[in-house]
């Protein structure tokens, strides 16, 4: 079935630095990959989205990469920053018959050292 | 502000005491989920709701109950709850035209002894 994991459940970086947290999926019959940020004590919230067509989306010091080939989706923040420190969760949204399929990877939890 | 509510945010019950979650969003939202957040496993989708009177299961329904009424409220209902059901939950709502970006409400610890 369909599945999204991450690799790593902590990342630990230092400020200032650029971070790069990967995912992996099976099955690519997906029509969207998101990357969702989570605060302590709050609901994820909505960093950015690539279709399954793209390659590459660029946001606000955020890139996402998706390698189609090796079924393998990245996050890239850069100048990481304390206020990066969060957990963060790659979603693949597929459109099916009558709704959407939402499905969350376990979540890395980023850590911003000063 | 847009925003999405729940209530309560924390519950303790106890086995077999029926329960209602509330959610409610002001931002016109066609499509409005619930999810279950457990320690490791990420969140887990319960119902959705593509929009009013429409409703279908997520990967984990067993043992919830849902209802969409009204487009703004879509309530979770346990009608018998059960310990392995003790969770983080959470709401969420969407444009169907992005639903790819959901907005999530702040969470309901539910504890259930």
């Amino acid at each position: 079935g369909e599945s999204v994991g991450l690799h790593l459940p902590t990342l630990s970086v230092q400020e200032g630095d650029n971070s790069i947290i990967n995912c992996a999926y099976s099955n690519s019959a997906s029509d969207y990959f998101i990357w969702y940020k989570q605060e302590s004590g709050k609901g994820p919230q909505f960093i950015i989205d690539i279709r399954s067509n793209m390659d590459k989306r660029q946001g606000q010091r955020v890139t996402v990469l998706l390698n189609k080939t090796v079924k393998h989706l990245s996050l890239q923040i850069a100048a990481t920053q304390p206020g990066d420190s969060a957990v963060y969760f790659c979603v693949r949204e597929s459109v099916r018959t009558g709704g959407f399929k939402t499905i969350f990877g376990a979540g890395t939890r980023l850590f911003v050292k000063a | 502000e847009a925003q999405v509510t729940q209530n309560p945010r924390y519950l303790i019950t106890v086995t077999g005491k029926k329960l209602t979650v509330t959610c409610s969003q002001n931002m016109n939202h066609e499509y409005m989920s619930w999810y279950r957040q457990d320690p490791g496993l990420g969140l887990r989708q319960i119902y959705y709701s593509m929009n009013v009177e429409v409703t279908d299961k997520g990967d984990v329904p067993e043992g919830y109950k849902v209802s969409r009424k009204e487009k703004r409220n879509f309530p979770l209902i346990l009608e018998s709850p059960s310990p392995n059901q003790t969770s983080l939950y959470f709401c969420a709502s969407s444009s169907t035209g992005t639903v790819y970006e959901q907005y999530f409400g702040p969470g309901t610890r539910l504890t259930v002894t």
